[in-house]
Order: C-alpha cells, then sequence, then structure tokens
C-alpha cells in the first residue's frame, strides 16, 4: 500500500516567491494534517482537516500560509509570499477514524533563501 | 511546564544490546494516548508503537515495547537487540482526549539514538 505522498520533496525558492507543497494521503484516511519541523521549534501542527474540512487551523503562523483539501486525496499548503525563516521540513500526514495514530509523508524540505 | 519529556538529548548503545528510552508525561487526563515515533536521518516520521492510557497490556510491536508506568505517568520504549538501522531521532508523544486538545499531538524533544558495530 502507497503511504502518504508529498511533492516536491526538496524546494529551494528566493524570499518574495509563491510556495506551494502537496500532499496525497493514504486511501480511506479522513484526517490530514500539516507540520513543519524545525531544529529551534521542533514539531509544530500548522493545520489538520477531518473530511476535507479545516478543524483546526490555529497554527498556522500568518495570513501568509493557506492550507486546502479540495477532495479525499489532495491537499495544499501555499505559502505567499516566502520568507527565509519559513525554511524548514514541512511533513503531512494522515490517520484513520482516529486523529491520533498519524502516519507521516517523507516531508519536503523547503529553503527560502 | 513540559508535558513530555524526554530525558536523554543521545544515546550511545553497542549492537544487539537492548535499548531503553525514557519518555516522562504530565496530563490530568484520565483519557489519553502515547506514540512512539523514529525519525532516520533521511527524514521521514515512522510511527513505532501506541499505548492507550487504559490499555491492561503494555504494547508491543516486534523488537519494540512499551513500559508504560501510568502511576510514574512513564511510557518508556525498549528495543531489544538493537540493529544498527536503528540508529535514528525517537520521539516520544502525547494525545489528550479532552475537547480542547483538538486531538493535537503533544511532542517530546526527541532522543537521538546511535547503535555502533
Amino acid at each position: 500500500d502507497a503511504g502518504v505522498i508529498q511533492s516536491p520533496r526538496h524546494e529551494v525558492t528566493e524570499m518574495g516567491q509563491e510556495v506551494t507543497l502537496r500532499c496525497k494521503p493514504i486511501s480511506g484516511h479522513d484526517y490530514l494534517f500539516w507540520y513543519r519541523q524545525t531544529m529551534m521549534r521542533g514539531l509544530e501542527l500548522l493545520i489538520y482537516f477531518n473530511n476535507n474540512v479545516p478543524i483546526d487551523d490555529s497554527g498556522m503562523p500568518e495570513d501568509r500560509f493557506s492550507a486546502k483539501m479540495p477532495n479525499a486525496s489532495f491537499s495544499t499548503l501555499k505559502i505567499q509570499p516566502s520568507e527565509p525563516r519559513d525554511s524548514a521540513v514541512y511533513f503531512c500526514a494522515s490517520s484513520f477514524l482516529r486523529p491520533d495514530t498519524q502516519y507521516f509523508g517523507p516531508g519536503t524540505r523547503l529553503t527560502v533563501l | 511546564a513540559q508535558k513530555i519529556t524526554q530525558t536523554q538529548p543521545g544515546m550511545f548503545v553497542q549492537e544487539k544490546e537492548a535499548v531503553t528510552l525514557d519518555c516522562t508525561y504530565d496530563t490530568s487526563d484520565p483519557s489519553y494516548g502515547l506514540f512512539w515515533y523514529k525519525q532516520p536521518s533521511s527524514g521521514e516520521m515512522i510511527f513505532l508503537i501506541y499505548q492507550g492510557s487504559y490499555d491492561q497490556q503494555n504494547a508491543t510491536e516486534g523488537r519494540y515495547s512499551l513500559n508504560f508506568q501510568k502511576a510514574r505517568k512513564s511510557a518508556n520504549l525498549v528495543i531489544s537487540a538493537s540493529q544498527l538501522g536503528d540508529s535514528a531521532m525517537y520521539f516520544c508523544a502525547m494525545r489528550e482526549a479532552r475537547m480542547d486538545s483538538n486531538y493535537q499531538l503533544i511532542w517530546g524533544a526527541g532522543t537521538k539514538l546511535i547503535i555502533k558495530p
């Protein structure tokens, strides 16, 4: 079975550019989570969806960040405009029924110059 | 106050020895779940094992077991017969069941485990 798929795996961009990260959850999973991991702050939950509906976006750092889940098999996290402090590894995770046993994708390493 | 504490920032262990990674937690919620994840140098987060607060038995998954001591609020991960491939960061996490937790996992700072050949 395919796990959580994220693309791209690496992204290097310049400050001010728009960045779009993509995620395909495990088929049948009804919860989807976006996390950010940095050395300084560890793993931070940005937003999570249940049945494609955003439930809690309190972790989204600023209005520059937005996330969508147009259907059960696809989600995007967009940063516009990007800043160097957004450099991090962004993980997508999904789970089924219970929102706690989460299965993570490989992550997208974002570098904003 | 820290809700999840992993007191060992790093550990070196000889191959084939058993390893215990410490995790203590703090919650007043009677219903909660505890998780361990592994993050190898390649970066992915791999779910290892889960223990529910009402589970009577300690969770086991292959070489992984969770030494759950509820009264001490301890959920240590035990890896038997360590292998070189066990070298990674290990994270302990907790989910509280109360409504305002919003199902967020609370993460520890992690322990970097290095297995020596």
